[in-house]
């Protein structure tokens, strides 16, 4: 399978607990983010890198996250003090390109309920 | 923050007819796409439409775009049941590589 993947696909932790997310991107995209999406809601941006640099961050990202793309290969996204308000879906996605008109490619996410 | 607002919020037609969206944004863009989920799962692409475009056509799909009134549409002709899905809008500004989501518009087909 040549996708997005991301693991673990479901995490169940307890109010105050640091968790970690991973996402492997498409091998050959240059381009990683990170959304958050809540039910019924559409995903909101959290961050993004071209290859190893973190280019933008979002106002959603406190400093609770951190993520991170070592060698601009995969990413981590790290939660540290899990709160209840943290549980949602966390996707990931990555697109090829260096103008503003490629289409992101989502892996399947990676649901967190926090206790 | 979310750029886009899809219309109407939820929409439950039968197999065959045509299913159209609406999607309002509030700032200047250089494309707008459009995304499909299944529920649990991520996102597929489905079309992109350039800001200096005004139509595009793929298979069933057709998006229109008008800039003026910064809004998109969606249509899917003769709709089948696994088109049931959530549909987004999504667009990046002339000033962010963000691609910004709208809240989406959650279509049942029903046989």
């Amino acid at each position: 399978d040549t996708g997005v993947s991301q693991n673990p696909r479901h995490k169940i932790t307890k109010r105050g607990q640091n968790v970690t997310f991973r996402c492997d991107p498409i091998s050959e995209h240059n381009r990683l983010y990170w959304y958050r999406q809540t039910l019924g809601q559409g995903p909101e941006f959290l961050t993004y890198f071209q290859n190893e640099a973190q280019l933008e961050k979002s106002r959603l990202l406190s400093d609770r996250f951190s993520a991170e793309r070592p060698k601009g290969s995969f990413s981590t996204l790290e939660i540290q003090r899990t709160e209840q308000g943290d549980s949602a879906m966390y996707l990931c996605a990555s697109s090829f390109g260096q103008g503003g008109d490629e289409k992101l490619f989502f892996g399947s996410g990676t649901q967190l309920s926090v206790l | 923050s979310q750029q886009g607002e899809e219309d109407p919020q939820a929409l439950s037609i039968q197999e065959g007819e045509n299913a159209t969206m609406n999607c309002s944004y509030k700032t200047s863009i250089n494309n707008l796409q459009w995304y499909r989920q299944n529920s649990g799962r991520g996102l597929v692409h489905l079309i992109l439409i350039r800001s200096n475009e005004r139509e595009k056509h793929s298979g069933r799909l057709r998006v229109t775009l008008d800039t003026s009134k910064k809004s998109s549409s969606l249509l899917i002709t003769a709709s089948r049941a696994a088109d049931t899905a959530s549909y987004f809008c999504a667009s990046n500004s002339n000033s962010g590589y963000a691609l910004n989501f709208g809240k989406g518009t959650s279509l049942l087909v029903t046989p």
